[in-house]
């Protein structure tokens, strides 16, 4: 079983429209959990990092919140943009010997039409 | 572009061929991270560098696969005996050893997209 979970597998949504995204993660302890978009064929860029004590982390209209008594985190994206099509990746920085690895979930979806 | 780069950006190649991907971090970032990302899934860890030393490996990186920082700057990923199961993206990431904050960024590359005939 995954360690990181996301949901949906993928999203259809009107430009200008808001959409929220999910993540459910299994590890304990992390250090960090982030939000990656990756466009086609391209590498992914951070969207926001938070730390296990934080809560929310905004950048622009992408807002990021972490329960880390569920282990849940959400991407809430606002008035969404024709650019805004892409996959977005939730990470978790998991322990491995004396480092912690990041581990990708298999990413969203996301389809905004005209 | 002082981004990180990786080449080739896209490599064909027939079943039992050798193939070297290469990864040049950001200027300074002491840890570099080789990941492998097949169609539909996120990206997978296969190994990563602090400087010049190795000093995680997946269990994803079998004796086939190698990889190298010899003057803890750029880095390289050799594929012996590719096989079709080896057709991917393999990503680079690079970081500083520590950020301000607290919470560490890995900037990504483009990818080097591998397609074994």
């Amino acid at each position: 079983k995954n360690q990181v979970e996301q949901s949906p597998q993928s999203l259809i949504i009107l430009e200008g429209k808001n959409c929220t995204l999910q993540c459910n993660y299994t590890v304990s302890p992390f250090s960090n959990l982030r939000w990656y978009k990756q466009d086609t064929g391209r590498g992914p860029v951070s969207l926001t990092i938070m730390t296990f004590s934080e809560n929310t982390k905004s950048n622009g209209r992408y807002t990021a919140t972490l329960d880390a008594d569920t282990k849940q985190s959400s991407l809430h994206i606002t008035a969404s943009q024709l650019s805004d099509s892409a996959s977005y990746i939730c990470v978790v920085s998991v322990p491995l010997g004396g480092s912690y690895i990041p581990t990708f979930g298999r990413g969203t979806s996301l389809i905004v039409h005209p | 572009d002082t981004g990180v780069s990786q080449d080739p950006r896209h490599k064909i190649t027939k079943r039992g061929q050798n193939v070297t991907f290469r990864c040049d971090p950001i200027s300074e970032h002491n840890r570099l991270y080789w990941y492998r990302q097949t169609l539909g899934q996120g990206p997978e860890f296969l190994t990563y560098f602090q400087n010049e030393a190795q000093l995680e490996k997946s269990r994803l990186l079998s004796d086939r696969f190698s990889a190298e920082r010899p003057k803890g700057s750029f880095s390289t990923l050799e594929i012996q005996r590719t096989e079709q199961g080896d057709s991917a993206m393999y990503l680079c990431a690079s970081r500083p050893t520590k950020t301000s904050g607290g919470a560490n960024e890995q900037f990504f590359g483009p990818g080097t997209r591998l397609t074994v005939l």
